[in-house]
């Protein structure tokens, strides 16, 4: 399967503890993205990677979500000290990351995670 | 007001019917537009992009509206396997993608 990966699929954690998501892109694209995403709600995002370098992350991504993509290949997120409300969908996307039809972004399964 | 908005649905119509959907968007600069289909508990998948002169891809059509600020879908001769959310997205360049809350599609036999 050349498409989109991420791991696990499934998490569920108790309040306060940390996870961590991996997402691997497909190959040959350059940008990743992650994204949030609850129940009767379009995906939010949360930040995007060029290669390895972070370049945007939204106001929603609070001190305890971190991001990295240390050699421009796959990418994890953490979130540490999980609440309740982290309770959500995350969605792995990757592009080409050019101009036009390249910037299309193809969707990972997801993970969905379970704060108790 | 949201950067982009969608009416939630459902839409429930029969086999065969045509069904359309609106999005509308508040960033002026906006310059990419794309249709996303997502089928329950699945991941969000690319059906269309849409072009200023408006495009087709089969029983697909997409239009912009730039001076009014809306993206249209219309789906002709609906069938069973058509019944997913319908996401509207839209890009300014060199931005983060920004996605509508997604218009809900049932196709009734």
């Amino acid at each position: 399967d050349t498409g989109v990966s991420q791991d696990p699929r499934h998490k569920i954690t108790k309040r306060g503890q940390n996870v961590t998501f991996r997402c691997d892109p497909i190959s040959e694209h350059n940008r990743l993205y992650w994204y949030r995403q609850t129940l009767g709600q379009g995906p939010e995002f949360l930040t995007y990677f060029q290669n390895e370098a972070q370049l945007e992350k939204s106001r929603l991504l609070s001190d305890r979500f971190s991001a990295e993509r240390p050699k421009g290949s796959f990418s994890t997120l953490e979130i540490q000290r999980t609440e309740q409300g982290d309770s959500a969908m995350y969605l792995c996307a990757s592009s080409l990351g050019v101009a036009g039809a390249g910037n299309e972004q193809f969707f990972g399964p997801g993970t969905r995670l379970t704060v108790l | 007001r949201k950067e982009v908005e969608q009416d939630p649905g459902p839409f429930n119509v029969p086999e065969g019917a045509t069904v359309a959907f609106n999005c509308t968007y508040s960033n002026s600069a906006s310059q990419s537009f794309f249709w996303y289909r997502q089928d329950c508990r699945k991941e969000p998948k690319l059906l269309m992009s849409v072009y200023s002169s408006g495009n087709e891809d089969g029983r697909f059509t997409a239009q912009l509206n730039r001076a009014s600020q809306y993206i249209s879908l219309l789906i002709r001769d609906s069938k069973l396997s058509d019944s997913a959310t319908y996401l509207c997205v839209v890009r300014i360049y060199g931005q983060n993608f920004v996605f509508g809350p997604g218009t809900r599609l049932s196709v009734l036999p």
